[in-house]
């Protein structure tokens, strides 16, 4: 069983920025894509952005108050770690973020070990 | 983007039911359909894949069918550590949507 653990959360002003990385060990992490999904307080749960295990193509939602354009994915196989910068942050931005490995058929393996990180936009 | 939706939102059901939840996306899917399983405070956990394969690990008594359109997970002989809310997810295209959720309750 692999083990990610996500970091970088933490309470952020509207406007702001802020990056948060997953560390990933136990298993070949530059062979899987990987996935953020993230969920509001109370809320269900929202998939955000994939990014292939490459580092291209990268695929971001795309629905109303959507992070494309303001949240970008990345990688870096070398350090076994996947990273989401987030811009223009917003209250709705509000929310506990877990990365994930996409397993077959596009399923997404979450650590059941880990709690996700959680990025709190207030002012 | 496929829009997904799930029934019952909740259900309360006692320890050794059987337990159906329905899952619907708003255009055919095929199978590309998983099924996951979170307890409060804790990350997701997938149980299903492929609309009807168990993931590693997930007791038998956890099972999926359907294709196109809808989609059931059902749970046999429900045992204590089964409450909690399940949520399908489709991986056919992006955006990959989650459902609702359904929350299963002690009765």
């Amino acid at each position: 069983q692999g083990r990610l653990v996500e970091s970088g959360g933490g309470l952020v002003k509207p406007g702001g920025s802020l990056r948060l990385s997953c560390a990933a060990s136990g298993f070949i992490f530059s062979d899987y894509y990987m996935n953020w999904v993230r969920q509001a307080p109370g809320k269900g749960l929202e998939w955000i952005a994939y990014i292939s295990s490459s580092g291209s193509p990268t695929f971001y939602a795309e629905y109303a108050d959507s992070v494309r354009g303001r949240f970008t994915i990345s990688r870096d196989n070398a350090r076994s770690s996947l990273y989401l910068q987030m811009d223009s942050v917003r209250a709705e931005d509000t929310a506990v973020y877990y990365c994930a490995t996409e397993q077959d058929y596009g399923a997404v393996d979450f650590d059941s070990r880990g709690q996700g990180t959680l990025v709190s936009v207030s002012s | 983007d496929i829009q997904m939706t799930q029934s019952p939102s909740s259900l309360s059901a006692s320890v050794g039911d059987r337990v159906t939840i329905t899952c619907r996306a708003s255009q055919i899917i095929s199978t590309y359909l998983n099924w996951y399983q979170q307890k409060p405070g804790k990350a997701p956990k997938l149980l299903i894949y492929a609309a009807s394969s168990l993931q590693s690990g997930v007791p038998s008594r956890f099972s999926g069918s359907g294709s196109a359109t809808e989609f059931t997970l059902t749970i046999t002989d429900l045992q204590p550590e089964d409450f909690a809310i399940y949520y399908c997810q489709q991986s056919y295209s992006t955006p990959r949507t989650f459902g609702p959720g359904t929350r299963v309750d002690i009765k």
